[in-house]
């Protein structure tokens, strides 16, 4: 089956500017995610979508960060503005139900270099 | 809060000798513990969960309540090990992953 598909793979821009990321997740997967991943740390997630609600969205800076799922399917995510601490890898992934267990499928990731 | 701790970031043993990855966890419940590995230039992805109690590429991880771990073993450790492994618990009600900050293992010849 086809994994979760992430764009762009990498992206650098100054700070203040605004960057936006593209996940396509697993089809019929009806929970995903968004995880930051600082360098040397493990991922944290910012945001849970099960179809197009937010399940959880507590450690998303919400005064810069917005996220959204249109229709169930794909989400993207966007920083505006962006700050030198936003650099990070951000990982989306997929799972097919919101349960213990379950395994999350993990895409490419994007690395975000801001200068 | 629940709280994953790795406490090697690294670690380092030659081929053959056998290996343990720490992992500890906070959630005073019943956990639901997974290990995940990166290799070089390829996504996460999952190694194996403890409600499975299996063994996947000779690894297997112990879930141990009285000391809040969940180890990762191998009995002989091979180069194509070599890679980032991360301790993660799925316990909450959502399903999210809380991550430990991750063990880079080296598996040298």
């Amino acid at each position: 089956e086809a994994g979760v598909a992430q764009s762009p793979r990498y992206k650098i821009i100054e700070k203040r500017q605004s960057v936006a990321f593209w996940c396509n997740p697993i089809s019929g997967h009806a929970t995903l995610y968004w995880y930051q991943q600082i360098l040397g740390q493990g991922p944290k997630l910012l945001i849970q979508f099960q179809n197009n609600g937010v399940v959880d969205d507590s450690q998303l800076p919400k005064d810069r960060f917005s996220a959204e799922r249109l229709k169930g399917v794909d989400s993207t995510l966007k920083i505006q503005p962006a700050k030198l601490e936003d650099s990070a890898v951000y990982l989306c992934a997929s799972s097919d139900y919101r349960a213990k267990n379950t395994e999350a499928f993990f895409g490419q990731g994007t690395r975000l270099t801001v200068v | 809060a629940q709280r994953v701790t790795q406490p090697e970031k690294l670690l380092s043993v030659f081929k053959g000798a056998p290996v343990e990855l720490k992992c500890n966890y906070s959630y005073s419940g019943s956990p639901e513990l997974f290990w995940y590995v990166q290799y070089s230039r390829q996504r996460l992805q999952l190694l194996l969960r403890h409600i499975s109690r299996e063994s996947i590429k000779g690894f297997t991880a112990d879930l141990n309540k009285g000391e809040t771990s969940f180890h990762l073993k191998k009995p002989f450790a091979q180069e194509e090990d070599s890679a980032m492994y991360y301790c993660a618990d799925g316990s909450s009600n959502t399903g999210k992953l809380i991550f430990g900050q991750g063990t880079t293992l080296q598996v040298k010849p």
